[in-house]
């Protein structure tokens, strides 16, 4: 079956402007989790989403990111203002209800300039 | 707090040699535990889990690895690699408490394993 999809999978943007990011995750898994990985700090979690349940943004590094996930499916992370420290590798994984493991997308490889 | 520590940032071997890959953890609470493939601009792919059950698991690609409660560790093993095998692997913890962010997964740095001809 499909796996978890990334768009785009590369954003070349200018410091200062917004960018957002999207993820389409396996159909009927109800947990969605978006990652940072960089070179320097390895891979970070982000925001979690659960089912209807309020979004755990405890691993945000900062009020310019953001993420919404509509329909309990389809996932968008923003980030506004972009910093060159916000260049990274973006990943999204999903999991099913009551599932351990977590199914990673392909990544979206964000360039600030 | 919680961490992972994969203490071998680069292993190099030769092809058809066995390989250790180490990882250990720090948690107060109950985890699961996994590894974690990652092939050159790829996504990350899983090789195995530990949940509950028998400490041996085995995973794909010929991989296994070991639960060692006592030592908190979860050592990844394969007895003969292949060129194919080369890529990063991630040890990553997800904690089993019912606070804060319980459903995500702690990552260590990865470890880059390099299978010579």
């Amino acid at each position: 079956g499909a796996g978890v999809s990334q768009s785009p999978s590369n954003k070349v943007t200018e410091k200062g402007k917004d960018v957002e990011l999207r993820c389409d995750p396996i159909s009927g898994h109800t947990a969605l989790y978006w990652y940072r990985q960089s070179l320097g700090q390895g891979l970070e979690f982000l925001i979690y989403f659960q089912g209807n349940s309020a979004p755990d943004k405890s691993g945000l590094p900062s009020d310019r990111f953001s993420a919404e996930r509509t329909g309990g499916s389809v996932s968008t992370l923003t980030i506004q203002r972009t910093q060159q420290e916000d260049s990274a590798v973006y990943l999204c994984a999903s999991s099913p209800q009551g599932a351990g493991e977590q199914y990673f997308g392909p990544g979206t490889r964000l360039t600030v300039t | 707090a919680q961490s992972v520590t994969q203490l071998d940032s680069q292993v190099p071997v030769f092809e058809e040699a066995p390989v250790e890959l180490r990882c250990n953890y720090s948690s107060s609470v109950s985890v699961y535990l996994f590894w974690y493939v990652q092939y050159p601009n790829q996504g990350l792919q899983l090789l195995l889990k530990y949940l509950s059950g028998s400490t041996l698991v085995k995973g794909i690609n010929g991989f296994e690895a070991e639960f060692n409660k006592s030592q908190t560790s979860f050592h990844l093993r394969k007895p003969s690699v292949h060129i194919s095998d080369t890529a990063e692997y991630f040890c990553a913890v997800r904690l089993l408490n019912y606070g804060g962010s319980q459903g995500n997964l702690i990552f260590g740095k990865g470890t880059k394993l390099s299978v010579k001809p």
